[in-house]
This record gives C-alpha cells, structure tokens and sequence, in this order.
C-alpha cells in the first residue's frame, strides 16, 4: 500500500520569494510521483510527474520537483512565485505495477502576498 | 474537445433524497473514477471504473453506486443522502496502460450540500 504525506498545510509566502512544498510517500513497490495544482473552484491539473530518468523532472508554470527515492521525497519547488501561483497543491504517487490507483496528499494550500 | 465534464455544478439536497451525478468524458479514456474531496483530507477515491460495463469500490465507497453503460459516461448515485455526504466531488479519466501520461483528467467538480 502507498501513503503520502505533505508536511505542510498552508504555506504563506510574499511574490517573487521561493517557495518549497515538501511531500514524502511511502511504498513497498516502485512508484509513479504527481503534483497536481488545483485553483480556487476549479478541478486538479497536472503540474508535473516523475516516471523514470532524471530526478529533477520540469513542469508547468516554472515549477520543478525533485525525486529523492533514498528519503523517499517529492518536494516541489520555484525560485520566484507570483500571486496567480496562490491555489492548493496536492502530491499523489501511483504503484508503477499500473497507474490507475493513485494516493493524494491532503494538500498544501500556497498563499502569494503582494 | 470538453474534457471531462460534470453536471451539474451544485446541488442542495435534503436528507434522504436520491440524486445522481453525471460525468462525461470525450478522451475515449478507459479509466473513469469518482472522489469526494473533503478539507484537510485530499481526494479520495469512491468507485471507479477501467472499462465500459465494469466498476470496482474505492476507499469510501459505502453510500454510493456507480454504473458505466457507456465507455464515455460514469454516474454516480446517492441513493438516499446523508449530512455526511456533504462534500465537493470530482470524476476523473485517464488511458489505459500509456506508459507516458499516468495522469488522470479532472472534471470542474459537483459541490452537493446534504442538509
């Protein structure tokens, strides 16, 4: 079975800092790694997903996010947000036996202050 | 090309009553699924269905039914809702076995109050 725990609830954070939301997951197989980015009355998209190769996997909207499978880690990461970037975030991570269970986190809501 | 559709967008329903939630999906995806996200507790998943005439229970699924007649539509069913159904729900598609988009699809979400 597959957990995923965000360590963060809430993260505040002023326009143009850095920001870091931190995920870790938990698995006895190999996994597939998701964040998926969800604004405010709307459904999740995907921001961007680890499968294999490289550890530092690129997404959407300048975000990256960096597999760590020794600490078991996910983190997701940009270097200047902006206040369009405030929406909740959520890690989900899929047995890669067959991607169609897929475990969310309970989500870190990013807020970007002018 | 819509995506992934769901009607309707709200609902206010009395305890007890029956309602079903409709999903459409235009991707000719395999894999439909139903989750109910709740604060603080993510997205989990209720039912969910890898191909046309089949489904299969999730994490939560006491409350609720499923049918997929269809390979683009996925109902979800309230057959006499609780308080405790109150909840934003969300269907989602994804492909079958594609090795390069393990992603799934999300629908705009059914915000259902149970009063």
């Amino acid at each position: 079975a597959q957990s995923v725990t965000q360590l963060d609830s809430q993260v505040p954070v002023f326009e143009e800092a850095p920001v870091e939301l931190r995920c870790n997951y938990s698995s006895s197989v190999s996994v597939y790694l998701f964040w998926y980015v969800q604004y405010p009355n709307q459904g999740l998209q995907l921001l961007l997903k680890y499968l294999s190769g490289s550890t530092l996997v690129k997404g959407i909207n300048g975000f990256e996010a960096e597999f760590n499978k020794s600490q078991t880690s996910f983190h997701l990461r940009k270097p200047s947000v902006h206040i369009s970037d405030t929406a909740e975030y959520f890690c989900a991570v899929s047995p890669n036996t067959g991607g169609f269970k897929t475990i969310f986190g309970a989500g870190t809501r990013l807020f970007v202050k002018a | 090309n819509a995506g992934v559709t769901q009607t309707p967008k709200f609902r206010v329903l009395k305890t007890g009553q029956s309602m079903t939630l409709l999903c459409a999906q235009d991707m000719n995806h395999e894999y439909m699924y139903w989750y109910r996200q709740d604060p603080g507790m993510g997205l989990r998943l209720i039912h969910y269905s890898v191909g046309e005439g089949t489904t299969a229970k999730g994490e939560v699924p006491d409350g609720y039914n499923v049918s997929r007649l269809k390979k683009q539509n996925f109902l979800l069913g309230l057959e006499s809702a609780a308080p405790s159904q109150t909840s934003v729900y969300f269907c989602a598609s994804s492909f079958q076995g594609d090795r390069v988009t393990y992603e799934q699809y999300f629908g705009p979400g059914t915000r259902l109050t149970v009063t």
